[in-house]
């Protein structure tokens, strides 16, 4: 069965610190990773998208990693601000017809001042 | 145009109403998707449309009912909807074919009560 987990569940930081968020995943056959960022009571936002040969990619302050090797990825948040506060979710696509995706259960990320 | 746009952004109704959710994009995406999404939950696909044919229905009630007009528009009619329906309802759009997903994007949501 494909999996997709995250950790932590959720993580308070303060303005202008760094944090990482944690993505493992047994989705078979593999096709791409992504990140996405979700507003409370809003659509997620596309961060990074990732494929098999990719291991880091950048977008702003957001550096996104992965091992296809060990099935794990991760984000980097840099010199997090207020605006960050959201919930940071992970999904990979099955390389079968349809594209369909599996997401992670997200981190709830809180930056406090 | 990289957007998903969705119509209403809320809607409150009565159990026994009729309404529909309206979701368009002009991105040249052949394959349009319906999520339902509650809080603090990863958002759970509902219906897959391919080049405007329904190609995926993942055991929704029937009192959610699809319908995709043209290549550019979803809609999901809503009919006697229970409170547990309440949710956020997000449309999705993508090119179709095995990994041809990179322009997946999401729509903003309609947020949803039902009382």
């Amino acid at each position: 069965k494909n999996q997709v987990e995250q950790s932590p569940q959720s993580l308070i930081i303060l303005e202008g610190k760094n944090c990482t968020l944690q993505c493992n995943y047994t989705v078979s056959p593999f096709s791409n990773l992504r990140w996405y960022k979700q507003d409370t009571g809003r659509g997620p936002v596309s961060l990074t998208i990732m494929t098999f040969s990719e291991n880091t990619k950048s977008n702003r302050r957001y550096t996104a990693t992965l091992d296809a090797d060990t099935k794990q990825s991760s984000l980097h948040i840099t010199a997090s601000q207020l605006s960050d506060s959201a919930s940071y979710i992970c999904v990979v696509s099955a390389l079968v017809a349809g594209n369909m995706l599996t997401f992670g259960g997200g981190t709830r990320l809180m930056v406090k001042p | 145009d990289t957007e998903v746009t969705q119509t209403p952004k809320h809607l409150v109704m009565g159990m026994t109403n009729k309404k529909s959710l309206k979701c368009e994009q002009h991105m040249g995406h052949r394959a349009m998707y319906w999520y339902k999404q509650k809080a603090k939950k990863p958002p759970e696909l509902m219906f897959v449309y391919s080049y405007e044919k329904l190609s995926i229905n993942e055991s929704v009630p029937s009192r959610f009912s699809p319908e995709c007009p043209n290549s550019s528009l979803l809609n999901l009619h809503l009919h006697a909807l229970q409170p547990e329906d309440s949710a956020l309802y997000l449309c999705a759009s993508s090119q179709p074919g095995t990994g041809a997903d990179y322009g997946y994007t999401f729509g903003s949501g309609t947020r949803l009560t039902v009382v």
